[in-house]
């Protein structure tokens, strides 16, 4: 079994400043960890995902995340918010039978 | 990256009508596809996977007679919501493995949201 726990359910950054979302997952198997973006009353976009290569995965539009297994964490963040952030994003975990767990999400807002 | 349809994107009915929702995967073939339910604000729920030539797996509650699922290509997958009730409205979502981005990642559809009378 699998799960994911994201940390924060909302946050908060200035246009230009750091975000950081938290996520943690728990796995039986070796796991594959995603990060999703979804945009209001749309469908969902893969940021980046992680799959056993290197720890350290960037992704689309400036996203990164770092798997750290000894923590089970799989934060994601970005160096410089853009307004189009804006957004909600899922922490995803897989495991060998392809079903994807979802986090309960973290809302992003950014202020001008 | 790989494109994935949903028809329609909003759907209005009257209560014990049955709605159809297609799922497509417009450049790739996808033998497994994913239905998902989404309340406002809330996470994804998998409610079913989606085997092209086979009967759909069922998460547990999920009622099979209610959310009828038919995956007859491998292009196209059809979510079909029977008689359906007010407490059926929500954003139904589907997903699509593309085997040649790697077995895990799935594609998503934009939705279809669904509101019953």
């Amino acid at each position: 079994a699998q799960s994911v726990t994201q940390l924060d359910s909302h946050v908060s950054v200035s246009e230009g400043t750091p975000v950081l979302l938290r996520c943690n997952y728990s796995s039986s198997y070796s796991p594959s960890l995603f990060w999703y973006v979804q945009h209001p009353n749309k469908g969902l976009q893969l940021l980046l995902k992680y799959t056993s290569a290197a720890t350290l995965v960037k992704g689309i539009n400036g996203f990164e995340a770092e798997f750290k297994k000894s923590e089970t964490s799989f934060h994601l963040t970005k160096p410089s918010a853009h307004m189009s952030d804006a957004a909600e994003y899922f922490c995803v975990v897989t495991s060998n039978d392809y079903k994807l767990s979802f986090g309960a999400g973290t809302t992003v807002t950014v202020r001008a | 990256g790989a494109v994935v349809s949903q028809h329609p994107s909003r759907v209005i009915c009257k209560s014990g009508t049955s709605v159809k929702i297609e799922c497509r995967s417009l450049d790739f073939q996808a033998t497994t596809m994913f239905w998902y339910r989404q309340f406002p604000k809330k996470s994804l729920m998998l409610m079913a996977t989606s085997n092209e030539g086979s009967k759909a797996t069922y998460e547990q509650g999920v009622e099979k007679d209610k959310f009828l699922i038919n995956h007859a290509s491998l292009t196209l997958s059809t979510l079909t919501v029977t008689s359906a009730h007010p407490e059926d409205s929500s954003f139904y979502i589907c997903s699509a493995r593309d085997p040649a981005s790697g077995r895990e990642t799935q594609y998503f559809g934009p939705g279809t949201r669904l509101l019953v009378l």
